[in-house]
């Protein structure tokens, strides 16, 4: 099945610093895809949808400021913390969608663990 | 918006056991239905899905769901589960026909413990 890959896995890091996570999709190229957030043993929560070469759509309650989404290419999508603080301390997952399936299956990757100190 | 309830939050199974983990949601329009599984440190993989077609749909490692439309339900079954079986088990739902607009929506999750 297709893949997605995430870097880093985990990262700690001092509160008021940015820091930025990466989501990849390996063998298929994604039109679309998803940041997720999940709290421990807590349900996925959606963050934000991204679509290639356009702005991202963010979910209620998500400050775009602050959790910046960027899509530059069809296998790539960036997620970056600004300004983090400790009650961002999360798992953020992507997840990406297979062109052709709209409407249909995501593919998720591994999580980054990010604990802000 | 649709929304999706999973009632059972922690499940214990001896080795063997029947398992059935619900899963109901709220919509007004046609859905696709799928189940996820996230083992122990690995990331969600899926289960199985519902597009349309026959309400019974099996998945890999002997999973199946049935998609009762009059109850909204899509309930996850295993008629023996194994030790390997212990996960976070995940429902999620997203609008059919809706392009790139779709996204999933996940129900609370359901903590399988099997017991040797």
């Amino acid at each position: 099945g297709a893949v997605v890959s995430q870097h880093p896995s985990w990262v700690i890091c001092k509160s008021g610093t940015s820091v930025k996570i990466e989501c990849r999709s390996l063998d298929f190229q994604a039109t679309t895809m998803f940041w997720y957030r999940q709290f421990p043993k807590q349900s996925l929560m959606l963050m934000a949808t991204s679509n290639e070469g356009s702005k991202a759509t963010y979910e209620q309650g998500v400050e775009k400021d602050k959790f910046l989404i960027n899509h530059a290419s069809l296998t790539l999508s960036t997620l970056t913390v600004t300004s983090a603080h400790p009650e961002d301390s999360s798992f953020y997952i992507c997840s990406a969608r297979t062109p052709g399936l709209a409407g249909g299956e995501q593919y998720f990757g591994p999580g980054t663990r990010l604990t802000v100190t | 918006a649709q929304s999706v309830s999973q009632h059972n939050h922690h499940v214990i199974l001896s080795e063997a056991a029947s398992l059935e983990l619900g899963c109901n949601y709220s919509y007004g329009g046609t859905v696709n239905l799928f189940w996820y599984v996230q083992y122990p440190g690995q990331h969600l993989q899926l289960l199985l899905k519902y597009f349309s077609g026959d309400p019974l749909v099996k998945g890999i490692k002997g999973f199946e769901a049935e998609f009762i439309k009059s109850k909204f339900s899509f309930n996850l079954r295993k008629p023996s589960v194994q030790w390997s079986d212990t996960a976070e088990y995940f429902c999620a739902v997203n609008a059919k026909n809706t392009g790139t607009a779709s996204k999933l929506t996940f129900g609370t999750g359901t903590r399988l413990q099997v017991t040797l």
